[in-house]
């Protein structure tokens, strides 16, 4: 039972340069989410899902988008990345909502030159 | 948005001593839970809590939901080494974007 994985663990950009980051988890959850952490800030909430075709902006979703096509993959795109997107990014999900805690991924560090 | 004030930032403390962190916030929550960060690895959740006045352990830590619903703590009794790592508090007010708010965390340092 892996949980929650994420991949790449690791990623340099240039800037305008644009990628996807996957998220997938095992625990037939039905919330899953995107945060990014940088030093100072904590965590950040940028986008989130309730269910499978459901998307949602958190705190901090520009310059992002992200697509639930199946119940079990998040995905985390950035069209034209920026050094402002330097971070690291984590993916997390739950059953029912954020009252029930999450399940984290280990987390992909992305920098952006 | 809501904000949470976690305090303190760091804690510099000997092995066996034991470690009081909180959180407070302008905002009522319903759900305050506690997080444990190791280096390189994504916070795992240490303690829920879902009622105001609750006191819950698990192990050596011990956590309290405020009963104005606006902070919480974190208690750890006689620390250890793998104690070591970043402790976040998170809260969900149930309103507005769905999603945990989480404090800016508290580094745990234990010195031999």
């Amino acid at each position: 039972n892996a949980g929650v994985t994420q991949t790449p663990k690791f990623r340099v950009l240039k800037t305008g340069q644009s990628m996807t980051l996957l998220c997938a988890q095992d625990m037939n959850h039905e919330y899953m989410y995107w945060y990014r952490q940088d030093p100072g800030m904590g965590l950040r909430l940028i986008h989130y899902s309730v269910g499978e075709g459901t998307t949602a902006k958190g705190e901090v979703p520009d310059g992002y988008n992200v697509s639930r096509l199946k119940k079990q993959n998040f995905l985390l795109g950035l069209e034209s990345a920026a050094p402002s997107q330097t971070s690291v990014y984590f993916c997390a999900s739950s059953y029912i909502s954020s009252d029930d805690g999450y399940t984290f991924g280990s987390g992909t560090r992305l920098t952006v030159v | 948005g809501q904000q949470l004030n976690q305090s303190p930032q760091s804690m510099f403390i000997q092995e066996g001593e034991d470690v009081s962190m909180n959180c407070t916030s302008s905002s009522i929550f319903n759900t305050w839970l506690w997080y444990k960060q190791d280096p390189g690895e994504g916070p795992v959740l240490l303690i829920a809590l879902y009622k105001a006045g609750e006191l819950t352990s698990n192990g050596r830590l011990t956590a309290q939901f405020g009963i104005t619903r606006k902070d919480s703590f974190l208690n750890i009794s006689a620390s250890i080494p793998s104690d070591v790592g970043i402790y976040f508090c998170a809260g969900h007010g149930g309103g507005g974007a769905d999603g945990l708010t989480f404090g800016k965390g508290t580094h745990l340092i234990i010195q031999p």
